[in-house]
């Protein structure tokens, strides 16, 4: 089988840094995804690891560890646009192309 | 490009009736996947199709639902007949087959069973 496991919530003020953790379990590893999704909006892609370590776009950065079947997303000087869904995906099981979801982390930043 | 292309946006109807989701990928894109998304179990893979081709239909969850994809660049998922707890956010998404995973989802058809 394959799973993901995320917080449901995290709560944090604007400006702050903040943290969204991703466990994996998959029959085969072919690297880490991440969406957003606004209330009402579609998931938007974010970034991708396929390799070990961290990867930075802008203000938002993803890490991933295979040892550890973990990976997380950074997101720092946040802001209020920034409350909203976040996912990990990978795929697995049902071809290399076919992305499974995390049940999605809900970011509330707060003034 | 505009995206890719879902209708409607909003469908309600009443139980037993059939309903037709439409999506265009976007131009060039060669895999394409359709999603359901509702609060009980999240954003579920449905089908997927890489080359027009379906590759994976597992995640159909009955009989009642059927895809096709007759060209490049035209989609459509049709359930019938149509129950209350098919009621969700069925959403369309389009990528490379070669890919760094990056999906481009379309705005998703709201979908009603009453």
């Amino acid at each position: 089988g394959q799973s993901l496991e995320q917080p449901s919530e995290v709560t944090a003020v604007e400006g702050a840094i903040v943290q969204i953790n991703c466990t994996y379990q998959t029959s085969g590893f072919y690297g880490l995804s991440w969406y957003q999704q606004h209330d009402g909006g579609a998931p938007t892609f974010l970034s991708y690891n396929a390799l070990d370590g961290l990867e930075e776009t802008g203000r938002f950065s993803s890490f991933l560890s295979r040892s550890d079947s973990y990976g997380y997303l950074l997101l720092q000087e946040l802001q209020m646009k920034d409350s909203a869904s976040y996912f990990c995906a990978a795929p697995g099981s049902r071809g290399r192309r076919a992305l499974t979801f995390g049940s999605g982390t809900r970011l509330q930043v707060q003034p | 490009d505009a995206g890719v292309i879902q209708s409607p946006r909003h469908e309600v109807t009443e139980m037993g009736q059939e309903v037709t989701l439409r999506c265009k990928p976007i131009s060039g894109h060669n895999s394409l996947f359709w999603y359901r998304q509702t609060m009980m179990r999240g954003l579920e893979l449905l089908i997927y199709f890489n080359n027009n081709v379906p590759i994976d239909d597992s995640g159909m969850p009955e009989d009642r639902f059927s895809a096709k994809m007759p060209n490049a660049s035209f989609s459509t998922l049709k359930i019938q007949p149509s129950e209350p707890r098919d009621s969700a956010v069925y959403f369309c998404a389009s990528s490379y087959f070669d890919s760094d995973y990056g999906y481009t989802f379309g705005s998703g058809t709201r979908l009603t069973v009453v």
